[in-house]
This record gives C-alpha cells, structure tokens and sequence, in this order.
C-alpha cells in the first residue's frame, strides 16, 4: 500500500489570499488526484495530475482558481487561489494503485476555513 | 453520466448486530468498479471492499460483504458483528474499467455502531 502524507493538516485563512497544500506519495506513481469534500458532503474529484503534462480540470474546476503542479512521480501540490468562504472544505490527495484499477490511496486531507 | 445513489443519510446498529447500507449507480458501461470506502471521524479514506462487475461472486472481506445485483443497479454492503470502530461515513463509489481515474462517490451513509 501507498502511504500519502499532506500539508498543512488544516489552516485558517483569510478570503482573497491563497493556499498550497502539499502531498507526498513513499512511492512513484503514474496518476494523483486531487478531491474537494465540502462539510458534510461527498467527494468531488478537482483534478488529475500526471507527472509531466498539465493537470487534467473536472467540470466547474478551472486552472486559474486551482493551479496543480506535478513535478516528479512523488509529489504533487494544489494551490487554491483567491480563497472566498465557499472554499472552505477538506481537501484531499489520491493516488491509483496501479495492480487493482480503480482503487485508490487517499492522503489523510488538509482543511481548511476561509474567513 | 455515471452517478451513484445512497438514500440513507444515516443509519445506527448495536455493537455486534449486522447492518446493510445500501447503494444504487447507473453507468452505461457494460465492465466497471465497484469500492465501499470508509471515513472514521479522523477522516482518512480506507478501502473497505472492491467488487468487479464482470465477477458474478459477491466480494467479502472478513466481517463486509456486499449484495452485487447487476441488472438492478444494486451494490449494498454488509457488515456482521459490528463493532464500535466500524462508526463512520461510508461511501459506495463507481470506476469505469477503461480507467480515467475518475471515483464517482454517492452521497455517504453515516452510521453510528452503538454499544
């Protein structure tokens, strides 16, 4: 199994700045995925991140509002720009597991407040 | 589109009774997944049983099995002897088999085990 770890845990933060949050994998993987869960709610996949290309935007999820980086096979980073208080949710890092399709490690999340 | 359904918000068993969760999907693929993932309240992610849609045998991991009935649309976990740490939100979710990477997740069932 992959063992993913997040930064920050949590942060409070103040509308119209942003936020990076970090994710590392203990092992090289092909596809990282980024979830939003707001309070309460289900997960609703933010984008797919492949090493080497650009990051792969679901519906009602724009580049500009959610740049990702992935610049090695290890690690990832979600920057979410322009924060307002709709923002506020549990973000979470995934990683496919590549033997069992459509598996996937889920990091242990970062959230975040916007006041 | 792929959606998957789970209509009970929240659901309560005594410590060593047995309890379902139930959830419906609707996908047009013919070869697709089928995960029950689970979120303690410290929030990590963990797989808690992965069903192929092509096996007709339902898949059991010791104490969770699930009720797979295809032609309903039907993917409903069971969980015997349930204990105390079973307490969490549980969440049925739907990957095709020509893997994007995209986890479609239902709603979430919360169920509190009761000593």
């Amino acid at each position: 199994s992959a063992v993913i770890s997040q930064k920050p845990s949590r942060d409070i933060c103040q509308r119209g700045t942003s936020l990076t949050i970090q994710c590392q994998v203990d092992s090289q993987v092909t596809m990282m995925f980024w979830y939003r869960q707001q309070p309460g709610q289900s997960l609703t996949l933010i984008a797919t991140a492949n090493q080497g290309s650009e990051a792969t935007y679901e519906s009602g999820f724009v580049i500009d509002k959610f740049p990702i980086s992935r610049p090695n096979l290890t690690f990832s980073t979600l920057t979410v720009s322009n924060m307002s208080p709709e923002d506020s949710s549990i973000y979470l890092c995934s990683v496919e597991r590549e033997d069992r399709v459509g598996e996937q490690y889920f990091g242990p999340g970062t959230r975040l407040t916007v006041t | 589109a792929q959606t998957v359904t789970q209509s009970q918000p929240e659901m309560s068993v005594q410590e060593a009774e047995t309890v379902t969760l139930s959830c419906t999907y609707d996908t047009s693929e013919n070869n697709y997944y089928l995960f029950w993932y689970k979120q303690p309240p410290s929030r990590q992610m963990i797989l808690v049983i992965r069903q192929e849609a092509y096996k007709q045998q339902n898949a059991t991991e010791n104490r969770f099995s699930v009720n797979f009935q295809k032609a309903a649309k039907s993917f409903s976990l069971k969980i015997s002897d349930s204990q105390l740490g079973d307490t969490a939100m549980y969440f049925c979710a739907l990957s095709g088999a020509w893997y994007t990477g995209k986890l479609i997740f239902g709603q979430g069932t919360t169920l509190q085990v009761k000593p």
